[in-house]
Formats: structure tokens, C-alpha cells, sequence
């Protein structure tokens, strides 16, 4: 059976600092993966997806990255987190072709202070 | 674009008395339509599925979702609540594409069981 894994489960970082948000997924090949943020008392935003190794679509401009340097992992990452990258950071990934649906990791908890 | 929309970003009711979250899409030809649901500090969950087979889709937990094309609804209804049921829940659409790869999601609907 599939899983996803996504960790730290919470993360305190300061201003300023690097993030990196990791992400696999393991028992399917070549699926689309891709990350949402979701802030206090709001939907989940599209930030990145990725439909093969190396391709990259972003949604939202922002001081976020997103790379995928195997088929079934996924990082997230920043080089210098602003207090506005607050929130709740969710990957999930579902299968090629119409009509899949996703299936979503534990979600990481971050809070720049 | 795709989208959608759910009226009424809290619902609170009883329990045993029936369940009702909103949800509307905006799409030119029907998409796929899902229902997930989100408990405290953890991930979403599939609750259940459109896929043009049938309008009336049942999931998990009891819950039943009716797609509406004269409406673009697609309400996610259960007969009779729990306090297990209280948690977020949202809708989400995506594209009857198969090259398509987004999935777009409400705002979500916080549900609420008073015993």
C-alpha cells in the first residue's frame, strides 16, 4: 500500500532562517506531488506541484521553493523564513489521470518567531 | 479557473440532527468533486468522490454528497450527527482532464456537534 511522510511535525524557526521541508512517498511511481500551506482559520493554498522529477509549477509567488530531486520526494524550502510563512504545511501526492484524489501527509507545523 | 465556494465557514449543530455543508463549483463542464476532512493537527482524509458515475456518492462515516449540475452544488448531507463528526471539512475540485494535475480547495466549513 502507499504511504506519504512529511516530517518535522513542528518546527520554531527564527526570522531569517533557512527552511526545508521534506516529503516521500513510497508503494506508487511517478505520482504528482504537491504542497499547501494553510494559515489559522483559512482553506488550504496551492503552493507548488510537480508532475515529474525536476518540473516545478508554482502557484503563488513567495519566499518559498519547491524541488522534487527524486520521482517520490518533494522538499520545500527557503532561505530566509519571514514571520508570514507562519502556518500549517501539508504535502500529499495521488495518482496520474483524471478524477484521482490526493492523499495527504501528516502536515508540518511551522512558527517563525 | 476552476473554484469553489463553501457557504458558511462554521455550522454547529445537535446531535443526531442532520448534517448539511455547502459547496458550490464553478467550472464550464463538470469536474471532479471531492469532500475531505481535517481533525485537529493532522492531515485531510477523504470523505468521498465524483467521478460522473452516479450523482449520489456515499462515503465514509455516513456521509453522502448529491452532485447537482442545474445547481453546480455538490452538498455534503449526513442524516444524523455525532460528536465524532465535529472537525473541519473541505471541498475540492478538480479539472475532468486527465492531463490536468491541480487540486483546488474551499475555505473549508468548521462543524460544530452540540450534545
Amino acid at each position: 500500500s502507499q504511504t506519504i511522510h512529511q516530517w518535522p511535525a513542528t518546527l520554531v524557526q527564527p526570522v531569517g532562517s533557512p527552511l526545508s521541508l521534506e516529503c516521500t512517498v513510497e508503494g506508487t511511481s511517478n505520482p504528482n506531488l504537491y504542497w499547501y500551506r494553510q494559515a489559522a482559520g483559512r482553506g488550504l493554498q496551492l503552493l507548488f506541484y510537480s508532475v515529474g522529477i525536476g518540473q516545478i509549477s508554482s502557484e503563488v509567488p513567495q519566499n518559498l521553493s519547491a524541488s522534487r530531486p527524486q520521482d517520490r520526494q518533494f522538499i520545500l524550502s527557503s532561505k530566509k523564513l519571514l514571520l508570514s510563512d507562519s502556518g500549517f504545511y501539508l504535502c500529499a501526492w495521488r495518482a496520474q489521470g483524471a478524477g484521482t484524489e490526493a492523499f495527504f501527509g501528516q502536515g508540518t507545523r511551522l512558527t517563525v518567531v | 479557473a476552476q473554484s469553489v465556494t463553501q457557504l458558511g465557514s462554521h455550522v454547529s449543530v445537535s446531535e443526531g440532527a442532520l448534517v448539511l455543508l455547502r459547496c458550490n463549483y464553478s467550472s464550464s463542464v463538470p469536474p471532479y468533486l471531492f469532500w475531505y476532512v481535517q481533525y485537529p493537527n493532522q492531515g485531510l482524509q477523504l470523505l468521498l468522490k465524483y467521478t460522473s458515475a452516479a450523482t449520489l456518492v456515499k462515503g465514509i462515516n455516513g456521509f453522502e454528497a448529491e452532485f447537482k449540475k442545474s445547481e453546480t452544488s455538490f452538498h455534503l448531507t449526513k442524516p444524523s450527527a455525532h460528536m465524532s463528526d465535529a472537525a473541519e471539512y473541505f471541498c475540492a475540485v478538480s479539472p475532468p482532464l486527465s492531463s490536468a494535475s491541480k487540486i483546488i480547495f474551499g475555505s473549508g466549513t468548521r462543524l460544530s456537534i452540540r450534545p
